[in-house]
């Protein structure tokens, strides 16, 4: 079973810093990860997928995978107010369905 | 809106009831999925269909939960005999199967059992 782990937060930082968040994973075989994000009240959306081939950035988002470590990152640059939200890491499950096996999620308040 | 649409938004339901739900995709969108959303939670995975093929349950979904997609465009999720366990938030969400990566999450039905 794969499964992944984040700390529930909430992880508070500062308009304009960079907020990171990170994930760890069980399966040493996982290379696809996808990073979601929830706002309040709200369903998720979709915000970066990453396969196993390095560092991906989008904007202001990069998401970073540690294979030795058995981690993934995403890192936002020059954070805003309306980043706050919940921010979900997932693992595909096995099969080729890429239905994503999610985590708890990180709670993520950025403040003026 | 061409989103991902459900209905109804919010559900309240006696302990012992069933209760239906149903998705509509976005309309191109051949695969279906649905997940089941806790508070403090991420979703889980319930179900999901590609046309009108069940491909995959979950061993989360027990017997008294069941899902049909009959033509391949709108679904709906009916649970029997409701539990209080069953109050949570169910989430729809489609894709192409060419893209089955990147799912779309329509608003969400909320289900409180009393």
């Amino acid at each position: 079973q794969k499964e992944v782990e984040q700390n529930s937060g909430p992880l508070s930082v500062p308009e304009g810093a960079i907020a990171s968040l990170n994930c760890t994973y069980s399966d040493r075989g996982s290379q696809s990860f996808f990073w979601y994000r929830q706002y309040s009240g709200k369903s998720p959306e979709l915000i970066m997928f990453i396969y196993s081939n390095g560092d991906k950035e989008d904007g202001r988002f990069t998401a970073q995978l540690n294979k030795a470590s058995q981690y993934v990152s995403l890192l936002i640059r020059d954070s805003q107010p309306s980043d706050s939200a919940t921010y979900l890491c997932a693992v595909p499950t096995s099969g080729g369905s890429y239905i994503p096996t999610f985590g708890r999620g990180t709670s993520l308040i950025v403040h003026p | 809106d061409t989103g991902v649409s459900q209905n109804p938004r919010h559900k309240i339901t006696k302990r012992g009831q069933n209760v239906t739900f149903r998705c509509d995709p976005i309309s191109e969108h051949n695969r279906l999925y649905w997940y089941r959303q806790t508070l403090g939670q991420g979703p889980e995975f319930l179900t999901y269909f590609q046309n009108e093929a069940q491909l995959e349950k979950s061993r989360l979904l027990s017997d008294r939960f069941s899902a049909e997609r009959p033509k391949g465009s709108f679904s709906t999720l009916e649970i029997q005999r409701t539990e209080q366990g069953d109050s949570a938030m169910y989430l729809c969400a489609s894709s192409l199967s060419t893209t089955a990566y990147e799912q779309y999450f329509g608003p969400g039905t909320r289900l409180t059992v009393t």
